[in-house]
């Protein structure tokens, strides 16, 4: 199974908006309303931040939204702060009953 | 608060198993709630799905990994566990377990609990 696509690096102004996009097939982002987003700050594990496209667990900030247009999801986060800079990284339910996670994106809050 | 924590050995020799272990706490293994899954993560590069289990043993796996990947569980000692055989130097790679909520259908949803990874350096 292909890695989903995600830019490599996105960066933003503290107080901004960015989005991080998430491209699959239709048969992984594009089939099914199970993608997810990862934050993973150095030498930590993942901590889950947006779930079923837009759901936020309890605790994750308002300032983190997820939508998903055809086989592309996105993640944005807004009103941008420093502790925001980190890893992100998207995943989703596969038609082969798997699931598969994006390459990973480098958020520098400039 | 459910917790996991990976345990097995650092070091791997070229052609060997890796076996890991993920002991659960605060919660059981055995509910139809949750999978339970590995992910593995080379230095300085993204995350990788290892596979997942569910309680009654059924078992999904990543394509890439599918020849050389057995993920167990065993109840009684609410613990599940990988072993990777014929491991390479491409092996390396912090080893995380997770937990997955499960979706409707069978489907998984997410991953909503991570242990803190235990890295596994495959080198003689």
């Amino acid at each position: 199974q292909s890695a989903l696509t995600q830019p490599a690096s996105v960066s933003g102004s503290p107080g901004q908006s960015i989005t991080i996009s998430c491209t699959g097939t239709s048969s992984d982002v594009g089939g099914y309303n199970y993608v997810s987003w990862y934050q993973q700050h150095p030498g930590k594990a993942p901590k889950l931040m947006i779930y079923d496209v837009s759901h936020r667990p309890s605790g994750v900030s308002s300032r983190f939204s997820g939508s998903k247009s055809g086989n592309t999801a996105s993640l944005t986060i807004s009103g941008l702060q420093a502790e925001d800079e980190s890893d992100y990284y998207c995943s989703s339910y596969t038609s082969n009953n798997t699931q598969v996670f994006g390459g990973g994106t480098k958020l520098t809050v400039l | 608060q459910v917790q996991l924590q990976e345990s097995g050995p650092g070091l791997v020799k070229p052609s060997e198993t890796l076996s890991l272990t993920c002991t659960v706490s605060g919660g059981s293994v055995s509910t139809d709630t949750y999978y339970w899954s590995w992910v593995r993560q080379p230095p300085g590069k993204g995350l990788e799905w290892i596979g997942y289990i569910y309680y009654s043993g059924s078992t999904n796996y990543n394509p890439s990994l599918k020849s050389r990947v057995t993920i167990s569980v065993d109840t009684s000692k609410n613990q599940f566990s990988v072993n990777l055989s014929s491991v390479t130097a491409a092996d390396t790679a912090l080893y995380y377990c997770a937990r997955v909520r499960a979706g409707t259908g069978m489907r998984t949803s997410h991953f909503d609990n991570w242990g803190q990874g235990t890295l596994v350096i495959v080198s003689s």
